[in-house]
């Protein structure tokens, strides 16, 4: 969904490198979520975002930080990052203010290599 | 808490034939239900939802899904599959509405000429 907006599209990095994955939309939606994406095990969710005030973990938020910055703007944070984050990550949105139904709208991923 | 299953990790099809690819979900309350693709090198991109009312439901590029209560079940269906048609699928629940998604593992569709 070229309204979701993930940067950068690939990184390779170094174990124990700080680093932060960022996510813009332009579709005007309040909610924001961040999941990473493993072979066989589908996508999970590290963090998600109600409002630009309210930031909650998902499943598997060890080892990762959110900041809301803005309502369009969403970015997730390894501080420390280790092997075993290399994934693929993807950043998604959805409008409560149409109802509690509304799909998720997903960007094109961040593909991460943790060496 | 909820859960989906999608038994099948990867399915091969010849072009032309049909498709069923199946989903289990769990959740205690109704569900909201949905299923995605993922080309290689892209996002999720909805094909179809289901919230209530008709359990026939219609999605884009020719798919349906059907849900059954009594199954706990939301296969996926298409007549006759193209070969743009070979991509990932994931099924997914819904908790919150559709707040929160639990996806299923993911089934990889091969098309065969």
């Amino acid at each position: 969904d070229a309204d979701v907006t993930q940067t950068p599209r690939n990184r390779i990095t170094k174990t124990g490198k700080r680093i932060m994955l960022e996510c813009s939309q332009t579709k005007g939606h309040d909610r924001m979520y961040w999941y990473r994406q493993d072979p066989g095990l589908g996508l999970r969710l590290i963090y998600y975002s109600f409002d630009v005030k309210d930031i909650n973990k998902g499943e598997i938020s060890d080892g990762y930080s959110v900041s809301r910055q803005a309502q369009a703007k969403f970015s997730l944070s390894l501080e420390s990052a280790i092997p075993n984050q290399t994934a693929l990550y993807f950043c998604a949105t959805s409008d409560s203010r149409q109802g509690s139904n509304q799909p998720q709208h997903f960007g094109d991923g961040t593909r991460l290599s943790i060496l | 808490a909820q859960s989906v299953t999608q038994p099948d990790i990867h399915i091969t099809v010849s072009e032309g034939a049909s498709l069923e690819l199946r989903c289990n979900y769990s959740y205690g309350a109704t569900p909201y239900l949905f299923w995605y693709v993922q080309s290689p090198g892209q996002g999720l991109q909805l094909l179809l939802k289901y919230f209530s009312g008709d359990t026939l439901v219609q999605g884009i590029k020719g798919f349906e899904a059907e849900f059954k209560r009594s199954q706990s079940s939301f296969n996926l269906r298409k007549p006759s599959v193209h070969w743009s048609d070979a991509a990932e699928y994931f099924c997914a629940v819904g908790a919150l509405g559709a707040q929160k998604l639990v996806f299923g593992q993911g089934t990889r569709l091969t098309i065969n000429p």
